[in-house]
């Protein structure tokens, strides 16, 4: 059973970097072909694909962010790490991972930005 | 990046009765292998999306098969056969053939 979960620091203030952990179980992130994937939303808006990585630890970034984003994963290949440098309040969002190709998705967790 | 066009925002229908989403992207999401990135995915209320449908057109593991995906080049469309209560949510395409992964804006699916 392919389980994910997302954790974080649920608050912190803008300018800080924020660092993300995906848990997972029920595969491993050293088999060939494995992606996890972070995406995040903001409330009532449409969803924003991150960042992901893969099983060869190849990271893949969305350009937009690209210069605040790392990716990385632990030598156990159970967790992947996000983190985004000087956050502002437009990074307010609940955030997911997900093993590719997107069939299985955490529960995801909500971030705030605020003074 | 490419743009997903999702239309209509909002959907209501009663149950039973037979809807169709659309997407359209602002480029061709057939890729160089032969495959077509195109996925449609559920978020119900205060819950994860769900995958429904990959590559086009293939069902997800134990989504049920009212629901069906068709299209290909720029143009997809999401069909339910046979609204039921569950399948109220928002609905999203997302496209993976094409660096950055970029979703739609949404269809919101009320049940009247």
């Amino acid at each position: 059973q392919v389980t994910l979960k997302e954790s974080g620091p649920g608050m912190l203030q803008p300018s800080k970097t924020l660092s993300l952990t995906c848990s997972f179980s029920g595969f491993s992130l050293s088999t060939s072909g494995m992606v996890v994937s972070w995406i995040r939303q903001p409330s009532g808006k449409s969803l924003e694909w991150l960042a992901a990585i893969d099983w060869d630890g190849d990271k893949y970034y969305n350009p937009s962010l690209k210069s605040r984003l790392t990716v990385s994963k632990d030598t156990s290949n159970t967790q992947v790490f996000l983190k985004i440098t000087s956050v502002d309040i437009a990074d307010t969002a609940t955030y997911y991972c997900a093993q590719g190709p997107f069939d299985y998705w955490g529960q995801g967790v909500m971030v705030t930005v605020s003074s | 990046d490419v743009v997903l066009t999702q239309t209509p925002s909002i959907l209501s229908a009663t149950i039973g009765q037979s809807v169709s989403i659309s997407c359209r992207s602002s480029q061709s999401l057939l890729d160089s292998d032969g495959n077509t990135y195109l996925y449609w995915f559920l978020q119900r209320p205060g819950q994860s999306p769900q995958r429904l449908i990959y590559l086009v057109s293939n069902l997800g593991s134990g989504v049920p098969n009212r629901f069906s995906g068709s299209g290909s080049g720029t143009d997809f469309t999401l069909k339910i056969s046979g609204v039921e209560a569950e399948d109220l949510g928002v609905y999203y395409c997302m496209q993976a053939t094409h660096a950055p992964l970029t979703f739609g804006s949404g269809t919101k699916l009320e049940i009247k």
